[in-house]
């Protein structure tokens, strides 16, 4: 079944010890979201590639980076994580230039920051 | 500014008892209007896209609607198993947007 895959599901880390989450998908699309959702809230889309172009959130901290190597590949790095940054992390993918543009999500990263 | 407010935050309702789920919304012309559900610790899983006022889609127990202003998720005879936080959210028809989120509701069913 074509998905999108998140590792690790859950990730332990120290405050200001980088940490890298992955994403891949399977589905061939073109457009690969990063989300942070905090408990009881909305996710918040932190930055979003269309293909190899970058789009950055203007609220989203510098603390936060993201590569993505290949279509099937993006990663999200938080370079000194923070107390404030533990959270889930949701990558979701879309194929732009379809009619529905609707957005598929991975199972999440669940970030413990100690 | 794009805003989806979404009513009650919180719903218990007993098996069987049907009911409805708001999701109010402001966005500058309307391209989409997408409902997901939540399981606890899970990604959300998409469940529908409404296009247009009017507008009406179903699945098993579920159904979507929409007019110019909120949609309503009904929710028929629900069974335990349809607990879960459900997310509405909205995209812009303007340029390539992205989605903005309401916080959701979170819907408990009783046996």
């Amino acid at each position: 079944d074509a998905m999108v895959i998140q590792n690790p599901r859950y990730q332990v880390t120290q405050f200001g010890k980088p940490v890298t989450l992955s994403c891949s998908q399977t589905l061939n699309h073109n457009v690969m979201y990063w989300y942070q959702q905090k408990s009881s809230q909305a996710p918040k889309l932190l930055f979003h590639y269309y293909d190899k172009d970058f789009n950055n959130e203007a609220d989203t901290p510098d603390n936060f980076q993201s590569r993505r190597p290949n279509t099937s590949f993006c990663f999200l790095d938080i370079r000194s994580p923070g107390l404030g940054d533990a959270a889930m992390y949701l990558c979701a993918t879309s194929k732009k230039g379809t009619s529905t543009d609707t957005q598929y999500f991975g199972p999440g990263t669940r970030l413990t920051v100690l | 500014e794009d805003q989806v407010t979404q009513s009650p935050e919180a719903l218990r309702l007993q098996e069987g008892e049907s009911s409805s789920l708001n999701c109010s919304y402001t966005v500058s012309g309307l391209r989409g209007l997408f409902w997901y559900r939540q399981d606890p610790g899970k990604g959300p899983e998409f469940l529908f896209t409404l296009y247009s006022a009017g507008e009406e889609k179903e699945k098993e127990r579920l159904k979507a609607t929409l007019t110019k202003k909120e949609s309503f998720l009904h929710i028929t005879a629900p069974k335990p198993e349809d607990s879960a936080t459900y997310l509405c959210a909205v995209q812009a028809a303007e340029g390539y947007s992205t989605l903005t989120f309401g916080k959701g509701t979170m819907l408990l069913v009783s046996p």
